[in-house]
């Protein structure tokens, strides 16, 4: 059984076009990530949700929208798609938002924008 | 703010060879200290953690010491294969809240038969 996954796995898309990506994660844990991996692999962490609530927003530009409809869940919304967005998305869970809990990563969503 | 730096990749050894990689970080507090190895085209997975000073994390046969005195948490496996080649992520978890993962830039290591 997946522990967290995400869909879809590849995005292919224009650029000034609207996209979603969803992750789901069954490990029953109250916190959710999502990090963006640029082509140089640096990681970098966008939003966290605890409880269904965000908790870290980080400078990200307010085309990216995430959301939070249960625990179990948590979607990237992101409006007018840049070139500079093309990147592999990663979303993670952890038991709480306290920093000893490790995180679990699913397996990405490369987005590439044209 | 937080950092991590880790040492430049590519990291090219023989299997059975001895791995280091080194990594340093800059935080305010106790961090927790992590390494995480993404194999190619596949997610992160936890290889090991420490959380307070003097902790040593272990699997797999990789072995990493959280020094408070230097600030550092380098990795160590004493004799690597042809399947642990993938690369390697330092990262920690301030004590600000939120659980925020800053990662160091990842050191690539490619193991030759």
């Amino acid at each position: 059984d997946t522990a967290v996954s995400q869909t879809p796995k590849y995005l292919v898309t224009q650029m000034g076009n609207d996209k979603s990506i969803k992750c789901e994660q069954n490990l029953g844990h109250d916190t959710m990530y999502w990090y963006k991996q640029d082509s140089k692999k640096f990681l970098k962490i966008m939003f966290s949700y605890n409880n269904k609530e965000l908790i870290i927003n980080e400078t990200v530009p307010n085309r990216f929208s995430p959301k939070s409809p249960d625990k179990a869940h948590l979607n990237l919304h992101i409006n007018s798609l840049e070139l500079g967005d093309s990147a592999v998305y990663f979303c993670a869970s952890s038991q709480g938002d306290r920093g000893w809990y490790e995180q679990y990563f699913g397996p990405g969503t490369r987005l590439t924008v044209t | 703010g937080d950092s991590v730096t880790q040492m430049e990749g590519p990291v090219t050894l023989s299997e059975e060879a001895f791995l280091t990689i080194n990594c340093t970080y800059t935080a305010t507090g106790y961090p927790s200290l992590f390494w995480y190895v993404q194999y190619p085209g596949e997610g992160l997975q936890l290889l090991l953690k420490a959380t307070k000073a003097d902790d040593k994390g272990s699997n797999k046969g990789f072995e990493a010491t959280y020094r408070k005195e230097t600030t550092s948490f380098h990795l160590e496996k004493g004799s690597v294969q042809v399947s642990d080649s993938a690369v390697y992520f330092c990262a920690l978890s301030g004590t600000g809240g939120g659980n925020k993962l800053t990662f160091g830039t990842g050191t690539q290591l490619k193991v030759e038969l």
